[in-house]
């Protein structure tokens, strides 16, 4: 069984100033890994994804993600937030069965203020 | 394009009322899914339906049912509904049943009193 640890509930940050949202995933085989954000009263939206090759993924609105596979971990960071940016961010990892079910973490709300 | 639509965004049931959930995609995808999201709670897996014809039980099946009634359409049923499933439901489909990115629906938003 696969589980997604997303460390802090709740982040609050100036605007302008870097973040990094921390995720680390317990699985016994390789997995993908996905960082989605829903805005308010909105569904998700795939931010980035890891699948293989450079550990280092960009994605969208300036957002990238480091996959460190000796740590588990898949933080994603942005160096200068804006308050647009103030949303839910999910961490999610894939089932390795090949029927592309997600395992989502508990989700992190970045709170950007002026 | 509409992507994931979902029908109705929002519902308020009594106890014991029963209702089904629509989810249609125009995306040509095979996979669907429907999720809940519960506050501290992230999104936990209902039913999946890896291609049409097929359904199987996601993390938290009991007290829904489901079907793939063709590749665009996959619905939910709550039979007899619980106050224990109120929740936001969210649909969501993707392009191949290996991995690949999940599109989500607004999501429907179920009081059950």
């Amino acid at each position: 069984a696969q589980s997604v640890t997303q460390l802090d509930s709740q982040v609050p940050v100036f605007e302008e100033a870097p973040v990094e949202l921390r995720c680390n995933y317990s699985s016994s085989v390789s997995v993908y890994l996905f960082w989605y954000v829903q805005y308010p009263n909105q569904g998700l939206q795939l931010l980035l994804k890891y699948l293989s090759g450079s550990t280092l993924v960009k994605g969208i609105n300036g957002f990238e993600a480091e996959f460190n596979k000796s740590q588990t971990s898949f933080h994603l960071r942005k160096p200068s937030v804006h308050i647009s940016d103030t949303a839910e961010y999910f961490c999610a990892v894939s089932d390795p069965s090949g029927y592309s079910t997600l395992t989502f973490g508990k989700g992190t709300m970045l709170l950007v203020s002026p | 394009n509409a992507g994931v639509t979902q029908t109705p965004k929002f519902q308020v049931l009594k106890t014991g009322q029963s209702m089904t959930l629509q989810c249609a995609q125009d995306m040509n995808h095979n996979s669907m899914y429907w999720y809940r999201q519960d506050p501290g709670m992230g999104l936990r897996l209902i039913y999946y339906s890896a291609s049409e014809g097929t359904t199987d039980k996601g993390e938290v099946p009991n007290g829904y049912n489901v079907s793939r009634l063709n590749k665009r359409e996959f619905s939910l049923r709550l039979e007899s509904a619980a106050p224990s499933q109120t929740s936001v439901y969210f649909c969501a489909s993707s392009l191949r049943d290996y991995n690949y990115e999940q599109y989500f629906g607004p999501g429907t938003r179920l009081t059950v009193t």
